[in-house]
């Protein structure tokens, strides 16, 4: 079981550019959830796909949104980026619900210059 | 809305000696309380989860965290350190509306010594 695997590990990006970021989930989990990691923080939620749709979103601007495909993988898109911006970005894939433990990929390292 | 304060950014100790980390949420109804650690460079780690049932949670690697609802705690122990335990360690907590969303702490660096 290869686990949650994110791609690429590593990016750099000019403030303005847009970004994609991809997650495949660990095998047999169908909801994906996505986290932002900024320097010395805790992660923070941006939003969680199940059955291709949005279905909770954290208080992050429009300039983010995400897509979940048939094969319960995600794709995560930054428009417009801002220095700010910079950060770990997490993928971590569940079964829907509190309880169930949720398994994170090794995040992509964005950094915007 | 719910919430974790981790105390203490930084916790330094020798091998052998206690560990202690701590966190306390905040929360409207019954938590589910996470430990996930993280070492460089890597995602995050389940260590040990509290759900219902026990109180006392016992995990991998030796940990043990026990919930404490009285005092809205949920510190993470583990009686002698290793110098491999030295990463950064995240409470969190889950809401219950049906999703599997965790909201974290800020985290808490541990530093282990020979």
């Amino acid at each position: 079981d290869a686990g949650v695997t994110q791609s690429p590990t590593h990016l750099i990006k000019t403030r303005g550019q847009q970004v994609t970021l991809r997650c495949s989930p660990k095998s047999g989990h169908d909801t994906v959830s996505w986290y932002q990691q900024a320097l010395g923080q805790g992660p923070q939620f941006i939003f969680q796909y199940y059955e291709e749709e949005e279905r909770q979103r954290g208080n992050f601007p429009d300039r983010f949104s995400g897509h979940q495909f048939p094969n319960y993988s995600s794709e995560l898109n930054v428009n417009a980026l801002l220095l700010g911006d910079s950060a770990l970005y997490l993928c971590a894939s569940s079964f829907l619900g509190p309880k169930t433990e949720a398994f994170f990929g090794q995040g992509t390292r964005l950094t915007v210059v | 809305a719910q919430s974790v304060t981790q105390l203490g950014s930084h916790v330094s100790v020798s091998e052998g000696a206690l560990v202690l980390l701590r966190c306390n949420y905040s929360s409207s109804v019954p938590p589910y309380l996470f430990w996930y650690v993280q070492y460089p460079n890597q995602g995050l780690q389940l260590l040990l989860k509290y759900t219902t049932g026990a109180t006392l949670v016992k995990g991998i690697n030796g940990f043990e965290a026990e919930f404490k609802k009285s005092e809205t705690s949920f510190h993470l122990t583990k009686p002698s350190a290793h110098m491999s335990d030295a990463a950064e360690y995240f409470c969190a907590v889950s809401d219950q509306a049906g999703y599997s969303t965790l909201t974290f702490g800020k985290g808490t660096m541990l530093l282990v010594s020979p």
